[in-house]
Order: C-alpha cells, then sequence, then structure tokens
C-alpha cells in the first residue's frame, strides 16, 4: 500500500500568511494526488486534483506542486475561511489513501 | 445540482449489520466509480470502499480492515449505492461518506455526502 506522510500536523497561521503543507508518498503516484479541505462537521471539499488543477470555483489563492513523491500546497495569503483541517490522497491506485490530515489554526 | 445522501447509519452491537445507502441524483450515476470513506470521531478520512462504473461487472474494492465483512454494490437504474456491512466492531465507528469519482481515468472524489454516523457500541 501507497503511504501518505502529510506535515505538519497542525499549523497556527495568521490572516494574510503564506502557509505550506507538504505530502510526500512512499512511492511514485505520478500526478495523482488530490488535496481536500474539511471544516467541522463537513464532508471535505476538493480544492485540487493531479497535484495542481485547481478544481473549479476554488479561490487561486490556492495552488498545488509536485517534485517526484513530494507535493506541496500552498496557500498565498490566509483568509479566515481557510481555517480548516485539509488532508491530501493518492488515487493513483487502490487501495487510495489519505495523508493524517493538518489543522491550520488561528494564532 | 449534484445531491448524495446517505442514510441507514445508527446505533448497532459488536456482530451485527448494517446496510449503509447513498441517494445520487444531479448526475448519471452510471459514469461514475463510488465510494466510501469514512472518518472515527476526531480522527482523519480513511478509504474504505470502492466500486467500478459497471460495464460488463464492476470491479470492487476494500480497504484490509473492512475485506470479506463489507460489501459495496451499486443500482444505477435507482441512482443508488450500498455498503452492506457485517459483523461490525467498535473500531468501526465512523461517520461514512459516499462519494464519487468520474470514470474517464483516475480522478479524485469530487463530490461528497454529508455523511451518516455508524456506532459500534454494546
Amino acid at each position: 500500500d501507497i503511504q501518505m506522510t502529510q506535515s505538519p500536523s497542525t499549523l497556527s497561521a495568521s490572516v494574510g500568511d503564506r502557509v505550506i503543507i507538504t505530502c510526500r508518498a512512499s512511492q511514485t503516484i505520478s500526478n495523482y494526488l488530490a488535496w481536500y479541505q474539511q471544516k467541522p462537521g463537513k464532508a471535505p471539499d476538493l480544492l485540487i486534483y493531479d497535484a495542481s488543477r485547481l478544481e473549479s470555483g476554488v479561490p487561486s489563492r490556492f495552488s498545488g506542486s509536485e517534485s517526484g513523491t513530494e507535493f506541496t500546497l500552498t496557500i498565498s495569503s490566509l483568509q479566515p475561511d481557510d481555517f480548516a483541517t485539509y488532508y491530501c490522497q493518492q488515487y493513483n491506485s487502490y487501495p487510495y489513501t489519505f495523508g493524517q490530515g493538518t489543522k491550520l489554526d488561528i494564532k | 445540482e449534484v445531491r448524495l445522501v446517505e442514510s441507514g447509519g445508527g446505533l448497532v452491537k459488536p456482530g451485527g449489520s448494517l446496510r449503509l445507502s447513498c441517494a445520487a441524483s444531479g448526475f448519471t450515476l452510471g459514469s461514475y466509480n463510488m465510494n466510501w470513506v469514512r472518518q472515527a470521531p476526531g480522527k482523519g478520512l480513511e478509504w474504505v470502499s470502492s466500486i467500478t462504473i459497471s460495464i460488463g461487472s464492476p470491479y470492487t474494492y476494500y480497504a484490509d480492515s473492512v475485506k470479506g465483512r463489507f460489501t459495496i454494490s451499486r443500482d444505477d437504474a435507482s441512482g443508488s449505492l450500498h455498503l452492506q456491512m457485517d459483523n461490525l466492531r467498535a473500531g468501526d465507528t465512523a461517520i461514512y461518506y459516499c462519494a464519487r469519482s468520474i470514470a474517464v481515468r483516475p480522478l479524485p472524489l469530487d463530490y461528497w455526502g454529508q455523511g451518516t454516523l455508524v456506532t459500534v457500541s454494546s
């Protein structure tokens, strides 16, 4: 099974900050990597797929990149609505696997 | 409007069974692979099972933690997805989400339902 190692597990930041969340795959997954945002009591929302493609309707302050088996989610300028938990997920092969999550909270 | 609505959750004793359903509307179910993902209280997301589109017989996939106990199925004519859960354990306690992924090529879970809570406890 492909392991997804996500870091950090928690991140404290302020409105306007630039934040980066990292996800590393235990083996090659091509670019089949997605990022989701989840708010308390809600289902996850897809933000980015194919490592760097922005899902329709997602603000452009979100971006994704890849370098080999390392993937990053960048939020260029944090907005109040962005404080949530973020997950990466590989969909290259079954079993699909998620990262452990990054809780982004207000500093 | 795309909608996925889960139902069938509840309280069940260890060793018991439940059948979850997911009603799909606003899109052609037959064009999508369908998935179940769960989230234990206060924990992260865990993929549970997937079923491919029904060209011939669909393929099914399961997490090791549920293999042999859970069965995924779909009924495209009625627009529904199901998860039969047998021999339930306390560790199966979670919110269960259904989610779709288009079947053209590997693609992520782009729409999710709001989930149904399964509690396994004596």
